[in-house]
């Protein structure tokens, strides 16, 4: 079975502090893994996705399949990162969808 | 503005009652989604149609029936609305077989009360 954990679900850090948000996963195929945020009052976007290895408003995340894990990282977070983040599995075959962790609320004070 | 539009917005309603969603693509996307949002904010797939056709049905109850006139068109009709189904709903859609490079476009939401 498919599952996504995050562990936490608030963080709570002063702007300029770095951010490491989890997300471990389960999946008996090969893992296609998202983060989307959920800024206040907004719709639901994608922030990144693993394959493209890219760094987006200063987020990254690694994939490691050893550790089953695609944690969201941030050196130096910024007010307007609070928000809900998700991270997220694309399950394979036919029925294809996300499978999303249960969130996590960030909070950057200033 | 191309986008993911739901309506409404909010929908307060009795228990008992029978109210619908509506959501709109304008995205040229094949595939579209329903997804409810409970007050812990856990986000869970309830529906998806692939081309008017059911693919995904996560075990909702049969009081749910989603419908989809055309591809960028499903609507979501709720019967005998019950306290349990207060949450936020959102409607999502995206190009099937594109894989990892998929991005699932995701509407406003609609806040349903059920008092």
């Amino acid at each position: 079975a498919q599952r996504v954990t995050q562990p936490e679900k608030l963080l709570s850090v002063f702007k300029g502090a770095p951010v490491e948000l989890k997300c471990n996963y389960s999946y008996s195929g090969s893992p296609e893994l998202f983060w989307y945020v959920q800024y206040s009052r907004q719709r639901l976007q994608l922030l990144l996705r693993h394959i493209s290895r890219e760094s987006i408003k200063g987020f990254t995340a690694d994939l490691n399949k050893g550790e089953t894990s695609f944690h969201l990282k941030k050196p130096f977070a910024q007010e307007e990162d609070s928000a809900m983040y998700y991270c997220a599995l694309l399950t394979q075959g036919g029925s294809e969808k996300l499978v999303f962790g249960k969130g996590m609320k960030l909070t950057v004070n200033p | 503005d191309t986008a993911v539009s739901q309506t409404p917005k909010y929908l307060v309603t009795q228990m008992g009652n029978d109210k619908s969603i509506k959501c709109e693509q304008n995205l040229g996307h094949d595939t579209m989604y329903w997804y409810k949002q409970d007050s812990k904010k856990f986000l869970k797939i309830m529906f998806s149609y692939n081309n008017k056709e059911l693919i995904i049905n996560e075990t909702v109850p049969n009081r749910f029936s989603p419908k989809s006139p055309d591809k960028a068109h499903l609507n979501l009709h709720i019967n005998s609305l019950e306290l349990g189904d207060s949450a936020v709903y959102f409607c999502a859609s995206s190009q099937r077989g594109g894989g990892v490079w998929n991005e699932q476009f995701f509407g406003p939401g609609t806040r349903l009360t059920v008092l």
